[in-house]
């Protein structure tokens, strides 16, 4: 199984600013994505996080809103720019599913935006 | 319709029941299925994934996949209250979009003493 961590693990930020999020992998992974779960709301999907190229966005994600980069097999980060209170939220990075194998999940960052 | 339904909850089960989460799909190309667990605050843990049509136990749980019925389910027996929680269940996707998880509202569970 693979091991994520994920930082920071929280953060209180100012309304306008941007915050970059890293996930890091131990071991070369060809699928990461990014997750954002609202209160009290189940996981969405923001991104796919690709190596090597752009990010492929879900409906209702932007490039603009959340940069993504992957410059490698085990390493990834989402960016939250020009924050809002809507965007006060917990965010996930995850490691695989790969075919027929598990995908595993950072702990967390848990932004809050005042 | 949504992608993906579980029972609406919150379930509770005395301690030492059999705890039942079910989950339906709407994606026929799903090629996997997994179950999440995640307690108040905290990241979602793998409770375990079914890929094959039947059943798959590990220690007290047991998922059942009928792909043709586009079902899933969660069976916890003997259950504790540290079971108490949160059970996401999540296909995932096949074709183009391989890999991406498609997560549930969720069932919330509490076992009481």
């Amino acid at each position: 199984s693979a091991v994520i961590s994920q930082k920071p693990s929280r953060d209180i930020c100012q309304r306008g600013t941007s915050l970059t999020i890293q996930c890091q992998v131990d071991s070369q992974v060809t699928m990461m994505f990014w997750y954002r779960q609202q209160p009290g709301q189940s996981l969405t999907l923001i991104a796919t996080a690709n190596q090597g190229s752009e990010a492929t966005y879900e409906s209702g994600f932007v490039i603009d809103k959340f940069p993504i980069s992957r410059p490698n097999l085990t390493f990834s980060t989402l960016t939250v720019s020009n924050m809002s209170p809507e965007d006060s939220s917990i965010y996930l990075c995850s490691a695989g599913p790969g075919l027929n194998t598990e995908a595993f999940f950072g702990q967390g960052t848990r932004l809050t935006v005042v | 319709q949504k992608e993906v339904e579980q029972n609406s909850g919150p379930l509770s089960v005395p301690e030492g029941a059999i705890a039942s989460l079910n989950c339906t799909y709407s994606d026929r190309g799903s090629q996997s299925f997994f179950w999440y667990r995640q307690y108040s605050g905290k990241s979602p843990e793998l409770i375990m994934f079914i890929y094959s049509n039947g059943d798959k136990e590990d220690g007290r749980f047991t998922a059942q996949l009928n792909k043709a019925s586009q079902y899933v389910s969660l069976l916890i027996r003997d259950s504790q209250p540290s079971d108490s929680a949160t059970y996401l269940c999540a296909p995932q996707a096949g074709g183009t979009s391989y890999g991406k998880l498609t997560f549930g509202q969720g069932t919330i569970l509490t076992v009481h003493p």
